[in-house]
């Protein structure tokens, strides 16, 4: 079965500081999105990744992708309060394995609170 | 563009009662996936609908069905609520079935007292 994991759950940083978060996968998939959840709202698209080696901006996140190392990070420069929120990877694995055919399985999400 | 759209958005039950959540997709979206988040368990996969048909479907008992409609709009169905079964519903739609980038409406929020 497919799993998605994140680190860190939970991430507490100053403003103006830089941190990534990962995202490891255990099956094989070029398909990777990342998502923003604010509290009490709901999910919100912010990356879709598509290839090995594919790289987004924006704003203040970067989202990149390494499939070989079934890997995604998130990338934050010079936090900001307005980036607090919970953000979740999820990974397609598509028809290809038919065991999880077909769906999006999320991460457990990381928690992120920035700081004054 | 209209998002997604999930009715009620709150909603109280007792344990035995049955529930029925509506979800719209987006104009032109095929597919509509339904997700449970909880604290514990995070956001699981309950199924996926596309083209009126059942395409995949996660790791629930059979209390939890679903179906689509013609115009694309869902439903999902908990009978006999259980304790466990208070979460937040979410719903998603998309251009392609089986994942792709997800929409989500605003979620129903389930409790089971």
């Amino acid at each position: 079965e497919l799993k998605v994991e994140q680190n860190p759950l939970f991430l507490s940083m100053q403003e103006g500081k830089n941190y990534t978060i990962y995202c490891n996968y255990s099956t094989t998939s070029d398909r990777l999105y990342w998502y923003r959840q604010d509290p009490g709202k709901s999910l919100e698209s912010l990356f879709v990744l598509l290839s090995n080696g594919a790289v987004k901006q924006e704003g203040r996140l970067m989202a990149s992708l390494d499939t070989k190392a079934r890997l995604s990070t998130l990338h934050i420069t010079a936090a900001v309060h307005d980036l607090s929120a919970t953000y979740f990877c999820a990974v397609d694995t598509g028809r290809r394995n038919n065991t999880n055919a077909g769906k999006s399985t999320f991460g457990d999400g990381t928690t992120l609170t920035v700081k004054p | 563009k209209a998002g997604v759209t999930q009715t009620p958005r709150y909603l109280i039950k007792t344990r035995g009662q049955q529930v029925t959540l509506s979800c719209s997709p987006i104009s032109g979206h095929r597919s509509v996936s339904w997700y449970q988040q909880t604290p514990g368990q995070g956001l699981q996969f309950l199924f996926e609908y596309f083209s009126e048909t059942q395409r995949n479907k996660g790791n629930f008992p059979g209390r939890f069905s679903g179906r689509q409609f013609s115009n694309s709009r869902s439903e999902m169905n908990v009978s006999t609520l259980e304790l466990g079964d208070s979460a937040l519903y979410l719903c998603a739609s998309s251009l392609k079935q089986g994942g792709g980038e997800l929409f989500f409406g605003e979620g129903s929020r389930l409790t089971v007292l």
